[in-house]
């Protein structure tokens, strides 16, 4: 089976643009999850979604939004950047919900804002 | 606050020599998993060890789970150059359905 997708790779965004990540999960795979990995904060939970649902979100202001299509791809939404939204973007998709089965990572999305 | 606290946050060995990692949670879990991560192959699945099981292995891993003492340890066997990497462990906070990430062990295997 196909890993877990995501695109594009690399980003360079100013201040204030918005963003958008995209996810697609190993096939067969309903959940998808989204995680924000820097040095000082380390591996923080964005949010899961399960059937097209949003189940739960971690501690990030409401500038970080996403959706999930009828397929289980993803897209992750970030408006008016900040400095500090640099970091590199992991998407995990797993079987069924976070609780009962392991994850599986794409290899992320870098995003610089400068 | 973090879920998962791994010690030692720093850990080298000779090759051949076994690596113990530690993880400390907070709540009750439904699972706990560890994650291997390196800059060739990103963040890769290790092992899932459910709260009703205390041990687990998968080839040169072993797992084991405390649930009393919400903690958890990773025991790499006969360790090579080819571990080298930072290990995590992630929890669930039973009912919360958010996945949280400790802080990470930086393994270093020296040849």
């Amino acid at each position: 089976k196909a890993g877990v997708t995501q695109t594009p790779r690399y980003l360079i965004k100013t201040r204030g643009q918005q963003v958008t990540l995209s996810c697609s999960p190993i096939s067969g795979h309903r959940s998808v999850s989204w995680y924000q990995q820097t040095p000082g904060q380390g591996l923080q939970f964005l949010f899961e979604y399960f059937s097209e649902t949003q189940r739960n979100k971690g501690n990030f202001p409401g500038r970080f939004s996403g959706r999930q299509f009828s397929n289980s791809r993803s897209e992750m939404n970030v408006s008016t950047l900040e400095l500090g939204d640099s970091a590199l973007y992991l998407c995990a998709s797993s079987y069924g919900r976070l609780q009962d089965y392991e994850q599986y990572f794409g290899p992320g999305t870098r995003l610089t804002v400068t | 606050s973090q879920q998962g606290e791994e010690d030692p946050q720093a850990l080298s060995i000779q090759e051949g020599e076994n690596a113990t990692m530690n993880c400390s949670y907070k709540t009750s879990i439904n699972n706990l998993q560890w994650y291997r991560q390196n800059s060739g192959r990103g963040l890769v699945h290790l092992i899932l060890i459910r709260s009703n099981e205390r041990e687990k292995h998968s080839g040169r891993l072993r797992v084991t789970l405390d649930t009393s003492k919400k903690s958890s340890s990773l025991l790499i066997t006969a360790s090579r150059a080819a571990d080298t990497a930072s290990y995590f462990c992630a929890t669930d906070g039973s009912g919360t359905y958010k996945y949280i990430f400790g802080t990470g062990t930086r393994l270093k295997v020296l040849a």
